[in-house]
Order: structure tokens, then C-alpha cells, then sequence
């Protein structure tokens, strides 16, 4: 079962900041957070992950509470083409699965 | 880099027959392999995690003789939807994990769209 619960959906303005919270509340210590999205009839794509430090790349940053109980995907400046499902992920370090809740419908509008 | 194709991205089939669907990893070694299958606006759904050399380890509910997996190398799995019917039909996705650099990262195909009429 996913570990992870998401609002099923935000609204987003192009070139504001999006933040999509996740809970993560019986997190172990030796779980990553990660975050995947999904393009519409495409394959999920990487976009960050974390174990308790705050994240940044290219794509987004990583915001992970102190008692690393719930995180926050920032995506800067969203545009038209985030608009997708983000998913929120925990993952046991050097395990293999992920598995996928019900994730965040982002809808990015002009 | 961390490129995963699948082949084919869409194919119908005729239900009674079997159906092969490809994934590469193009540009690094895929020490593991997963599959997962996705219903219309539903999420992914893990179906079998397969190791080079090995046989696959299957989810739940899963049955190992309808989906048959083979990862015969480091850049290569199949899945063998055999004997295919019309509640097989779903949206197929593999990921792969890598070695070195990526080792902590799964990176995922296209997906492969299968209808069984």
C-alpha cells in the first residue's frame, strides 16, 4: 500500500509557484521521499528525491519537514507543459519498488 | 542520459494470442527491471520486479503465467502477455534501475499501450 496521501488536485497560474504538499507521516528512518510526475499517456519522469535535507535541481526543490512527517514540491515558475499527475513516493533505501498512491493532478491555466 | 525505450508503444492483438512487449535500457546498465500496468485514470500498478539472470519476483495477485518476464541482460526485458484477453488491455510501463550514478533512481519507459479485441 502507497505510505504517501496527496490532494487529488491544484490549480496552478503560469509562472507562479507551485506546491504540492505530501504526507508522509509513519515515514521510517530509512526512507527516501522521491517525486515522479506523468504526462498524460506517458511514462513517469524523475523529478527529485530526498532522505532529510532540502533538495534542489533543475526541474524543482525538495522541502522536507524536521520530523520528515510530510514534504513539499516546489516547482518555481510552472508553465503550461507541468501541468501533469505528480506523485509522492517513500522508497526504502536500497530497496528496489515504488510504490505509487493516487498522486496530484497539477493543472497549470494561462 | 538514462533513456528507457519500450517497443512496441501500441499494438492490438486478437485475444487468445500472446503478446511481447520490449524494454531497453539505451544508455546504462539496468541491474534491475520492473514492470507495472495502468488502468485509465487510475495510477501504476507494480507487477514484477525482474533481476538480470534471474527469474522475476511478482506482486500479489499476480499471475507469473499470464505475464511471463525474462530480462536475459543488463539492457534488456520482455513481458509475454500470453493468451491474451479483452480485461489484459491496459497501458504497460517498465522502469529501470541503474548502476553507479543512477543507482538510487528508477528511470521509466514510454509505456506501451495494449488493446485486446
Amino acid at each position: 500500500d502507497a505510505k504517501t496521501t496527496q490532494p487529488p488536485s491544484m490549480d496552478c497560474a503560469e509562472g507562479r509557484a507551485a506546491n504540492l504538499p505530501c504526507n508522509h507521516s509513519t515515514i521510517s528512518g530509512n526512507e527516501y521521499v522521491y517525486w515522479y510526475r506523468q504526462i498524460h499517456s506517458q511514462g513517469p519522469q524523475y523529478i527529485i528525491h530526498g532522505l532529510k535535507n532540502n533538495e534542489t535541481n533543475e526541474m524543482a526543490s525538495l522541502i522536507i519537514t524536521e520530523d520528515r512527517k510530510s514534504s513539499t514540491l516546489i516547482l518555481p515558475h510552472a508553465t503550461l507543459r507541468d501541468t501533469a499527475v505528480y506523485y509522492c513516493i517513500v522508497r526504502v533505501v536500497h530497496t528496489d519498488k515504488l510504490i505509487f498512491g493516487t498522486g496530484t493532478r497539477l493543472q497549470v491555466f494561462p | 542520459g538514462a533513456v528507457v525505450s519500450q517497443h512496441p508503444s501500441r499494438v492490438i492483438c486478437k485475444s487468445g494470442t500472446s503478446v511481447k512487449i520490449e524494454c531497453r535500457s539505451l544508455d546504462f546498465q539496468a541491474t534491475t527491471m520492473f514492470w507495472y500496468r495502468q488502468f485509465p485514470k487510475k495510477s501504476l500498478m507494480l507487477m514484477a520486479t525482474s533481476n538480470e539472470g534471474s527469474k522475476a519476483t511478482y506482486e500479489q495477485g499476480v499471475e507469473k503465467d499470464k505475464f511471463l518476464i525474462n530480462h536475459a541482460s543488463l539492457t534488456l526485458s520482455t513481458l509475454t502477455v500470453t493468451s491474451a484477453h479483452p480485461e489484459d488491455s491496459s497501458f504497460y510501463i517498465c522502469s529501470a534501475r541503474g548502476q553507479g550514478a543512477w543507482v538510487d533512481e528508477q528511470y521509466f519507459g514510454p509505456g506501451t499501450r495494449l488493446t485486446v479485441t
